[in-house]
């Protein structure tokens, strides 16, 4: 009953991309396009920024990219801003239990 | 617009129960699922469980089973999670938040519970 692996923190500086990893099984990230990404400043409510994979929420910025390969899922976010220093979860349904579980997070620093 | 509205901060005993109310505006609780995500002091998102949109059909996550039941008054379009046998391993901010084509797409403020004897 783990969670989805992500690695605790990346960085990069203004201007650059930087791409954050959610690892899981073929019972969830691999085998249901459910996987979803949440931006969440601290003190705040998580964000919806991807969902089912690809998509984007209106109103959320294009720079935000989710892709799926095999187990692992990942957000991309391009041209970095200071704004998008946040913790970053991502999500996906569990087939075989029914359920849905995040990842353990991802700390973003925009140096 | 869409809102959920939580109800306020808990203090509660070890070993007490903690129920939460979760009231939906601007939408039919009939219409979506509502999932309970709780967040520990500096800690990630833990999802809890999900009371389906139709028939009251319910999935809760392993590590709440036995301890956790969702229900929902539709006359009030309200949701509630109850939470049983607490510790202070469960001092937490707890979510109620809607579901979205297999998402999350809002979010209730939030209910902080403090487990303290």
């Amino acid at each position: 009953h783990s969670a989805l692996t992500q690695p605790a923190s990346v960085s990069g500086s203004p201007g650059q991309s930087i791409t954050i990893s959610c690892t899981g099984t073929n019972s969830d990230v691999g085998g249901h396009n459910s996987v979803s990404w949440y931006q969440q400043h601290p003190g705040k409510a998580p964000k919806l920024i991807v969902y089912e994979v690809i998509y984007r929420p209106s109103g959320v910025s294009n720079r935000f990219t989710g892709s799926k390969s095999g187990n692992t899922a990942s957000l991309t976010i391009s041209g970095l801003q200071a704004e998008d220093e946040a913790n970053y979860f991502c999500k996906s349904y569990r087939q075989t239990s029914s359920t849905w579980v995040f990842g353990g997070g991802t700390k973003l620093t925009v140096l | 617009q869409v809102q959920l509205v939580q109800s306020g901060a808990e203090v509660k005993k070890p070993g007490a129960s903690v129920k939460i109310s979760c009231k939906a505006s601007g939408y039919s609780l009939s219409t979506y699922h509502v999932h309970w995500v709780r967040q520990a002091p500096g800690q990630g998102l833990e999802w809890m469980g999900i009371i389906k949109h139709s028939g009251d059909a319910t999935d809760y996550a392993q590590n709440f089973q036995g301890r956790i039941t969702l229900t929902r008054d539709t006359s009030t379009d309200t949701v509630f999670m109850d939470l049983t046998s607490l510790t202070s391993d469960d001092t937490a901010l707890y979510y109620c938040a809607r579901d979205f084509a297999w998402a999350i797409d809002s979010w209730g403020q939030g209910t902080l519970v403090t487990v303290s004897s």
